[in-house]
């Protein structure tokens, strides 16, 4: 089916540890965005790539690094986990008509 | 600056009931508005989209019209199902380089048979 796909969907990591989240779209999409959800705070924008070799950052971008390594996939690197990083996490991609959404990454940081 | 604003939830309204979510927006030219639906467990759902005053968007049974001299989009339904239990999202997008979406903090609605 076309539309994003997120890997891992869950994921538990001790603090200070670093990994990868994955992410893939096949719409031909030129943008795409790494949001974080987390209860009271709605969803807030960590970074977005508006086309291919562009990155740029969104509203809490602390603690975080992504990639975007071809016009499909953008990832998001976290080096040194920490408990405040907590939260479900959000691809999406956009061409004018609205954010497509993958189903997300639960983290947790212990 | 831009901004979203929505009824506080939650919401609990019995099946077949009417629902009406609030929603108003605060941006500088004339965005695009949405509605998203979050069911519980999954990502966000593109429900329905206005881009344009006076335009209705519409989908499953739910509406919702761009009312710019009010900047309000309320989203509607006329009888609700307890398969509408979710969260619903009011967001309006800016016509930017990386159309970034400005989101609303959400909506709570459960529905009780």
């Amino acid at each position: 089916n076309a539309g994003v796909t997120q890997t891992p969907k869950f994921q538990v990591l001790k603090t200070g540890q670093s990994m990868t989240l994955q992410c893939a779209q096949d719409m031909n999409h030129n943008s795409m965005y790494w949001y974080r959800q987390d209860p009271g705070m709605g969803l807030r924008l960590i970074y977005y790539s508006a086309s291919e070799g562009t990155t740029d950052k969104g509203e809490v971008p602390n603690g975080y690094n992504v990639s975007r390594l071809n016009k499909r996939e953008f990832s998001l690197r976290l080096e040194s986990a920490a408990p405040s990083q907590t939260s479900v996490y959000f691809c999406a991609s956009n061409q004018g008509h609205g954010y497509t959404f993958g189903s997300g990454t639960r983290l947790t940081v212990v | 600056g831009n901004s979203v604003t929505q009824m506080e939830g939650p919401v609990t309204l019995s099946e077949e009931a009417f629902l009406t979510i609030n929603c108003t927006y605060t941006a500088t030219g004339y965005p695009s508005l949405f509605w998203y639906v979050q069911y519980p467990g999954e990502g966000l759902q593109l429900l329905l989209k206005a881009t344009k005053a006076d335009d209705k968007g519409s989908n499953k049974g739910f509406e919702a019209t761009y009312r710019k001299e009010t900047t309000s989009f309320h989203l509607e339904k006329g009888s609700v199902q307890v398969s509408d239990s979710a969260v619903y999202f009011c967001a309006l997008s800016l016509k930017t380089s990386y159309d970034k979406v400005i989101f609303g903090p959400g909506t709570s609605l459960s529905v009780i048979p």
